[in-house]
């Protein structure tokens, strides 16, 4: 089956402890994105990949770190998460005009 | 500036009769439009896309889409809504001219609730 896959889905954590949040995809897509969604701001892109090796800041990158070093995977990295990244994240994929979405992560930084 | 405006927070719909969701856009260049739908505690899903062509586009479980140039709206529409198609609805658009970022530009979406 085709599709997105993120790890973990929920999540809480404390100040200042560094996590990552897993995404892969089995699609073979080259663009690969990550999204947080704020209530009443809606989503907003934190970084997108193009390709292996190939990333670029979105509209909110402050505080997240990014990597790909495979084409199937695109973690996002808090190295000191804080409470104002508490969030729910999408990680999406593209290989054309639409993006398929990961089912999200819940995080809660307190 | 970019943006999507969807100008209601919640449509209530009686099941079986149609339902419009709407959505408004401003953006530089031809826009490519999307409606995703977001159920609880899942990831979005696509349900269709305007890219070129036809005004009105067919999409998944029954929803279309009529993309107007000049009144710059994309609202979502199905002739006969069921209780199952209650969830939170997306609008995004993506502009041509984004180079190699896919980025969408979100609306904050809309809450249908099909009362059966």
């Amino acid at each position: 089956e085709a599709q997105v896959t993120q790890n973990p889905r929920y999540l809480i954590t404390v100040t200042g402890k560094k996590l990552t949040v897993t995404c892969s995809q089995n699609m073979n897509h080259e663009y690969m994105s990550w999204y947080r969604q704020d209530p009443g701001l809606g989503l907003r892109q934190i970084y997108y990949s193009m390709n292996v090796e190939v990333t670029d800041k979105g509209d909110v990158p402050e505080g997240y770190k990014v990597s790909r070093k495979e084409k199937r995977n695109f973690p996002l990295i808090l190295e000191s998460p804080s409470p104002n990244q508490t969030s729910l994240y999408f990680c999406a994929s593209s290989g054309g005009y639409e993006q398929y979405f990961g089912p999200g992560t819940r995080l809660t930084v307190t | 500036a970019q943006s999507v405006a969807q100008p209601e927070d919640q449509v209530n719909v009686a099941e079986g009769n149609p339902l419009t969701v709407k959505c408004t856009y401003s953006v530089s260049g031809n826009p490519y439009l999307f409606w995703y739908v977001q159920y609880p505690n899942r990831g979005l899903q696509f349900l269709l896309k305007y890219i070129t062509g036809d005004n009105l586009v067919k999409g998944s479980y029954g929803f279309e889409a009529e993309f107007n140039k000049s009144q710059t709206s994309f609202h979502l529409k199905k002739p006969s809504a069921l209780v199952s198609d209650s969830a939170l609805y997306f609008c995004a658009v993506r502009t041509i001219n984004a180079g190699n970022n896919r980025k969408l530009i979100w609306g904050l979406g809309t809450s249908l609730a099909v009362n059966p």
